[in-house]
């Protein structure tokens, strides 16, 4: 397996603009995490699926944040409308159902606002 | 409080010296625990992963846990300046939640 695939792996936008980060995860995984982080607040859980479905949405700093896994190969994180503090590196992580297994991480998106 | 805390770095030890790394974790049912290893730019790798009470080694890395303390803890011995990384602490609670700490960096000089 390729592991986690994300993309794009760099994007610069400006103010205001939608931005789409995806993420496809290790086949066979049922869970699915959303990641943000930062020098100041370290790695910063966002959101995580299990089986497609939204767990826990808690730290989702605003409605201006957005997610979706509309299968299981496929997930997406949408910001609209993009603030200079949303520049983060972003990742998706990946892992198999029960509680002894680890995250798998993606090779993150590093977003830049401007 | 953080659900995971770790002790703040940045940490510097000698090449050949122990390094031991420290979390604390608020959620008493948390089950699972992992240290992560994070070079500049790349994203986490895991390093280890211990469930019960008590040592774990692998190599040169032991993990430390107690859950009555509600403390994980990682040693590396024999440090090597290919170590200096930031070391994440994972905890795997309640339905699937997976939660890092801060991170520590650590700085091996030779």
């Amino acid at each position: 397996d390729a592991g986690v695939i994300q993309s794009p792996r760099h994007e610069v936008t400006e103010m205001g603009q939608e931005v789409t980060l995806r993420c496809k995860p290790i086949s066979g995984h049922d869970y699915l995490f959303w990641y943000r982080q930062t020098m100041m607040r370290g790695l910063e859980l966002l959101i995580y699926f299990n089986n497609n479905v939204p767990i826990d949405d808690s730290g989702m700093p605003e409605d201006r944040f957005s997610a979706k896994m509309p299968n299981a190969s496929f997930s997406t994180l949408k910001i609209q409308p993009s603030e200079p503090r949303d520049s983060a590196v972003y990742f998706c992580a990946s892992s198999l159902g029960g509680i002894n297994t680890e995250a798998f991480f993606g090779q993150g998106t590093r977003l830049t606002v401007v | 409080q953080k659900e995971v805390e770790q002790n703040s770095g940045p940490l510097s030890v000698p090449e050949g010296a122990i390094a031991s790394l420290n979390c604390t974790y608020s959620d008493r049912v948390s089950q699972s625990f992992f240290w992560y290893r994070q070079y500049s730019g790349k994203s986490p790798e895991l390093i280890m992963s211990i469930y019960s009470n008590g040592d774990k080694e692998d190599g040169r890395f032991t993990a430390q846990l107690n859950k009555a303390s509600q403390y994980v803890s990682l040693l590396i011995r024999d440090s090597q300046p290919s170590d200096s990384a930031t070391y994440l602490c994972a905890v795997r609670g309640r339905a699937g939640k997976s939660t890092f700490g801060d991170g520590t960096t650590l700085t091996v000089k030779p």
